[in-house]
């Protein structure tokens, strides 16, 4: 079965442009969560939904972070404006239950 | 605060040889649950293996085991019969109520021929 994937896997964008960032979770997961991977780090938990709900955006760095989910499946991580400091992995994760996340390739994202 | 802490940058291992990778933990919670990942160069987040607290038997996946001390917040990952294909950053990560996933810094794995 297909796992989760992302789109773009790479996006180079010029400091003050917004970029939307894609993830299609499995099929039939009911979370989905969105991690920041700064290079040679762990990955930092940004937001997390159930559904089409966000229950927690305590990660989210700035109020240029913005995600949602509006139909309860794909969900946008978008940034506005962005800042040298956004470049990172970002990567998205989805799960049946609440306990074992499954992850997509990732979003390389360098802002020049 | 939830913290994971893996001490070791990295490690290096002889092909067909066992490697332990270390882990510790720190909670004030009673049930949650514990991961490794492993992230090879292509950077594709891969589970490893998965253990629950309340239980007292340590997980096992083929050639991958763990060692849960849980009173010592202690989470290590046994890799038997190293191979090649093995190399890659592994990172220990938590969970518990709150449904986040609680990374440590990672380790560097090289398995050499």
């Amino acid at each position: 079965g297909a796992g989760v994937s992302q789109s773009p896997r790479y996006k180079v964008a010029k400091r003050g442009q917004d970029v939307a960032l894609r993830c299609d979770p499995i099929s039939g997961h009911v979370s989905l969560f969105w991690y920041q991977q700064a290079l040679g780090q762990g990955p930092e938990f940004l937001t997390y939904f159930q559904n089409e709900a966000q229950l927690d955006k305590s990660g989210l760095p700035s109020d240029r972070f913005f995600a949602e989910r509006p139909e309860g499946s794909v969900s946008t991580l978008k940034i506005q404006r962005t800042q040298q400091e956004d470049s990172a992995v970002y990567l998205c994760a989805s799960s049946f239950s609440e306990e074992t996340q499954y992850f997509g390739p990732g979003t390389r994202l360098l802002v020049l | 605060a939830q913290t994971v802490t893996q001490s070791q940058p990295e490690m290096s291992v002889q092909e067909a040889e066992t490697v332990t990778l270390s882990c510790t933990y720190d909670t004030s919670e009673n049930n949650y649950y514990l991961f490794w990942y492993k992230q090879p160069p292509s950077r594709q987040m891969i589970l490893v293996i998965r253990q629950e607290a309340y239980k007292q038997q340590n997980a096992t996946e083929n050639r991958f085991s763990v060692n849960f001390q849980k009173a010592a917040k202690s989470f290590s990952l046994k890799i038997s019969d190293s191979q090649l294909g093995d190399t890659a950053m592994y990172f220990c990560a938590w969970t518990g109520a709150n449904s986040k996933l609680t990374f440590g810094k990672g380790i560097t794995l090289s398995v050499r021929p």
